[in-house]
């Protein structure tokens, strides 16, 4: 199972609004609402922004949406703050019970 | 408060085994299946597989075929991942990482991960 492709960077001012792909297949993306997004700050474990494609867990700032059309899905930051800077991950179901992480973005805050 | 506590760095060299281990508290550990997901350094995260602690059941990436293992305690409800015949690629953060819910896979708690360096 190959990886899912987002973009290697992505940077925004604060206030801004960015928006990460995530492109997979019909086999994965495309075939499932299981796709969910994570947040890793360096030397961190990885923490959950999104889930099912555009739910937010509990707490966590509205200013965190994602969406999907067709095989890509995209998580998008509103009102960018220094602290969104980190890595973002994408990760979708795929058949048979397992699971595939896209290759990850650097968000720089300029 | 759930937690998701993991053993500590371990240095190994190409062809040994090694476990990492991954102890649950503040939940059913039995209700919840437990990933593992591991990120080799500088580089994304790479899933490797489950295990339905309640039954022991287990899948995994096909990538990890005859090297991986995973195992669970239910009476200290502690996760293990046994990685053999390792090589320097293996050099890796190991996370575990419980699933939201039955059927929903995603991660909604990490642990805090283990590093495992493979070298001669």
């Amino acid at each position: 199972q190959s990886a899912l492709t987002q973009p290697a960077s992505v940077s925004g001012s604060p206030g801004q609004s960015i928006t990460i792909s995530c492109t997979g297949t019909s086999s994965d993306v495309g075939g499932y609402t299981l796709v969910s997004w994570y947040q890793q700050h360096p030397g961190k474990a990885p923490k959950l922004m999104i889930y099912e494609v555009n739910k937010r867990p509990s707490g966590l700032s509205d200013r965190f949406s994602g969406s999907k059309s067709g095989n890509t899905a995209s998580l998008t930051i509103s009102g960018l703050q220094a602290e969104d800077e980190a890595d973002y991950y994408c990760c979708s179901y795929v058949r048979s019970n397992t699971v595939v992480f896209g290759g990850g973005t650097k968000l720089t805050v300029l | 408060q759930v937690q998701l506590v993991q053993s500590g760095a371990e240095v190994k060299k190409p062809g040994a085994s090694v476990t990492v281990s991954c102890k649950a508290s503040g939940y059913t550990f039995t209700g919840y299946y437990m990933h593992w997901v591991r990120q080799a350094p500088g580089q994304g995260l790479e899933w490797m597989g489950w295990i339905n602690p309640n039954s022991g059941v287990t899948n995994h990436a096909q990538k990890f075929q005859g090297r991986v293992t995973m195992t669970r305690d239910t009476s200290i409800s502690t996760a293990y991942m046994d990685l053999t015949r390792l090589r320097s690629d293996d050099t890796a953060v190991y996370y575990c990482a419980r699933q939201y819910s039955s059927g929903l896979y995603f991660f909604d708690y990490w642990g805090q991960g283990t590093l495992v360096t493979v070298s001669s």
